[in-house]
């Protein structure tokens, strides 16, 4: 069963069009939320933390949101060099150490 | 700059090799972590590190080792290579184990034929 799904898998934007980009979890005990954006050919890298449900975080055309099933990752007014493939991962629980799921991503295209 | 650094960035090696991939960081973070990044999966965690001579077994660890003999390297490897392990491979650090802010290194990807 998967622990994070992220959708849509794929999504296209014209500029400035906002949209919104979802992770469910099925974990219980979260101990964190986190966001990354991947550009291809590169790793990703760490955009927000995420702890409680009602907790948002902004970050330029970014916004972060969380609930206690899911969290949106909204963008407002994107631009082309919004393009990437953002992951969402959680940790949860004691015993799991230091140990992250991740989702497989939402890959988001922002056309001029 | 501090940075982390991954090497090969390419590798194109036959079943049955044995296989070392580098991961070396200069922000003197005592966590490193080694994962796996494949089409329909998530990053999978491979091995990690909470400082030195502490290693533990991920969600894949199956094929793979590491050591960790100073803080700033943590090196992969595969002791005999297989088809499934053909892969891209993110290392990563980060400060302390309570926090989700990994510092990932820009990938190394292998290829076993």
């Amino acid at each position: 069963e998967d622990q994070v799904t992220q959708s849509p898998e794929a999504l296209r934007l014209q500029e400035g069009e906002s949209s919104s980009l979802n992770c469910s979890y099925t974990v219980s005990g979260l101990r964190g939320l986190f966001w990354y954006r991947q550009d291809p050919g590169k790793g990703p890298e760490f955009l927000f933390t995420l702890y409680s449900a009602g907790e948002e975080k902004e970050k330029e055309r970014l916004k972060a949101t969380l609930t206690k099933k899911e969290s949106f990752l909204h963008i407002t007014a994107p631009k082309p060099e919004d393009s990437a493939t953002y992951l969402c991962a959680v940790r949860w629980g004691i015993n799991t150490g230091n140990q992250f799921y991740f989702g497989t991503g939402t890959s988001l295209t922002v056309i001029p | 700059d501090a940075e982390i650094t991954q090497s090969p960035r390419h590798k194109i090696t036959e079943t049955g090799r044995q296989v070392t991939l580098a991961c070396h960081q200069t922000w003197n973070h005592n966590n490193m972590f080694w994962y796996r990044q494949d089409l329909g999966h998530g990053l999978r965690l491979i091995h990690y590190s909470y400082g030195v001579q502490d290693t533990n077994k991920g969600e894949v660890s199956d094929g793979y080792s590491v050591s960790r003999s100073n803080t700033e390297d943590l090196p992969l490897t595969l002791e005999s290579a297989a088809s499934s392990q053909t892969s891209v491979y993110f290392c990563a650090s980060s400060q302390d184990r309570g926090t989700g802010e990994l510092f990932f290194g820009e990938g190394s990807r292998l290829t076993v034929l």
